[in-house]
């Protein structure tokens, strides 16, 4: 089961910031928190991860509550490209295989 | 380009038919995944191969039969699937350590009728 709860869609106007919850209220000490997005026929792509500090790179920031029982991704200039699923994902250190939700269908308006 | 390509991407058979799903990464990655994604369902992992063994086999039918042949390459083989098995599958790669992420490539969508 996967052990985020993320809202099943948003939409967003093209060039604002697009703030994508995620609810992770039984996370671990040892667990990292991941992003991933899928666009429409093709494989999900890693964003980000972080484990208690904000994160940013070049595609995303990363946001996560002190208590770490939940964080944002925040898109700073959502275009037309990022309208895709985006799945939130916790997963401990190591390589434990990636357990997907349902994600949120962020959809980037004209 | 994702760095992990999946042949092909494109497959239609018929239920008394035998194929294979080819996956190649050229990450230089030791771990190599197996992911079904069924229409409006989650991504579901199938198999997990660490270091060419395979470490994890998710209840998968028998009908699915995975090989790794070396650390670069990956096949689902089928055989006497049935209609409910169509679905996009996905491939991954990964390194093995604390922060790896998966790799995915784009996916074989299987039909079979």
């Amino acid at each position: 089961d996967a052990k985020t709860t993320q809202p099943p869609s948003m939409d967003c106007a093209e060039g604002r910031a697009a703030n994508l919850p995620c609810n992770h209220s039984t996370i671990s000490g040892n667990e990292y928190v991941y992003w991933y997005r899928q666009i429409h026929s093709q494989g999900p792509q890693y964003i980000i991860h972080g484990l208690k500090n904000n994160e940013t790179n070049e595609m995303a920031s990363l946001i996560i509550t002190e208590d770490r029982k939940s964080s944002t991704l925040i898109l700073p200039h959502a275009t037309l490209r990022d309208t895709a699923v985006y799945y939130c994902i916790v997963r401990p250190l190591g390589n434990t295989p990636l357990v997907f939700g349902k994600g949120t269908r962020l959809s980037v308006i004209a | 380009e994702t760095g992990v390509t999946q042949t092909p991407r494109h497959l239609v058979m018929g239920m008394t038919n035998k194929k294979s799903l080819k996956c190649e990464q050229h990450l230089g990655h030791n771990a190599m995944y197996w992911y079904k994604q069924s229409a409006k369902k989650p991504l579901e992992l199938m198999f997990v191969y660490s270091l060419e063994e395979r470490v994890e086999n998710n209840s998968v039918p028998s009908r699915f039969s995975p090989e790794c042949p070396n650390s670069s390459h990956l096949f689902l083989h089928l055989h006497t699937l049935q209609p409910e098995d169509s679905a996009l599958y996905l491939c991954a790669s990964s390194q093995e350590g604390e922060y790896s992420p998966l790799h995915f490539g784009n996916g074989t969508r299987l039909t079979v009728t």
